[in-house]
């Protein structure tokens, strides 16, 4: 079936500097696309999403990026800070079937930031 | 503006036994979503509600139930516990419940079966 799906499964970033997170989804039809952070114990934290009519979309710090034509989409974290050490998530949302909200999660990033 | 709550926050059940999860979106908001997260499987979509009716509903065994009241607020129920159910539960709200709207979590009940 369609999924959604990250290349790393671990990424370790020096304090200050920016950070690159991937995602490849297969399903071409998907036209909506979100970025969520988890910390430890805590339920997923919306960061920024983005329509599928866009490239690119910028939020405070966090770029996201689509591309469209190989089924991409990254989020970029500016002068990464140790708050920001976390899982990242893609999420699409897959709420065709009746309208509504639908997500299907990648498998996640975790975000590890050295001071 | 209080977020979406959840409780009870942890859970221990036994096998069999059957268990209620609680959910109060943000006010204002209509539709609630759960979603199952293991370390195995990830998080997975449950159900999906709107104006108390179920709109969306991922690939869970029937013993996975959910309904959502009059004020929005949402339970979800699993009967017949079995041990694979042990996971965290996370709600989401989102305002009007429409594709493409932002949905926001609340913390999640950790429910462990043994």
């Amino acid at each position: 079936g369609e999924s959604v799906g990250l290349h790393l499964p671990t990424l370790s970033v020096q304090e200050g500097d920016n950070s690159i997170i991937n995602c490849a989804y297969s399903n071409s039809a998907s036209d909506y696309f979100i970025w969520y952070k988890q910390e430890s114990g805590k339920g997923p934290q919306f960061i920024i999403d983005i329509r599928s009519n866009m490239d690119k979309r910028q939020g405070q710090r966090v770029t996201v990026l689509l591309n469209k034509t190989v089924k991409h989409l990254s989020l970029q974290i500016a002068a990464t800070q140790p708050g920001d050490s976390a899982v990242y998530f893609c999420a699409e949302n897959d709420g065709l079937t009746g309208g509504g909200n639908k997500l299907t999660f990648g498998t996640g990033t975790q975000l590890k930031v050295e001071l | 503006k209080a977020g979406v709550t959840q409780t009870p926050r942890y859970l221990i059940k036994t096998r069999g036994q059957q268990v209620t999860l609680s959910c109060s979106p943000i006010s204002g908001h209509r539709s609630v979503s759960w979603y199952q997260q293991t370390p195995g499987q990830g998080l997975q979509f449950l159900f999906e509600y709107f104006s108390e009716t179920q709109r969306n509903k991922g690939n869970f065994p029937g013993r996975f139930s959910g309904r959502q009241f009059s004020n929005s607020r949402s339970e979800m129920n699993v009967s017949t516990l079995e041990l694979g159910d042990s996971a965290l539960y996370l709600c989401a709200s989102s305002f009007r419940g429409m594709m493409n709207t932002e949905a926001f979590f609340g913390q999640g009940t950790r429910l462990t079966v043994v």
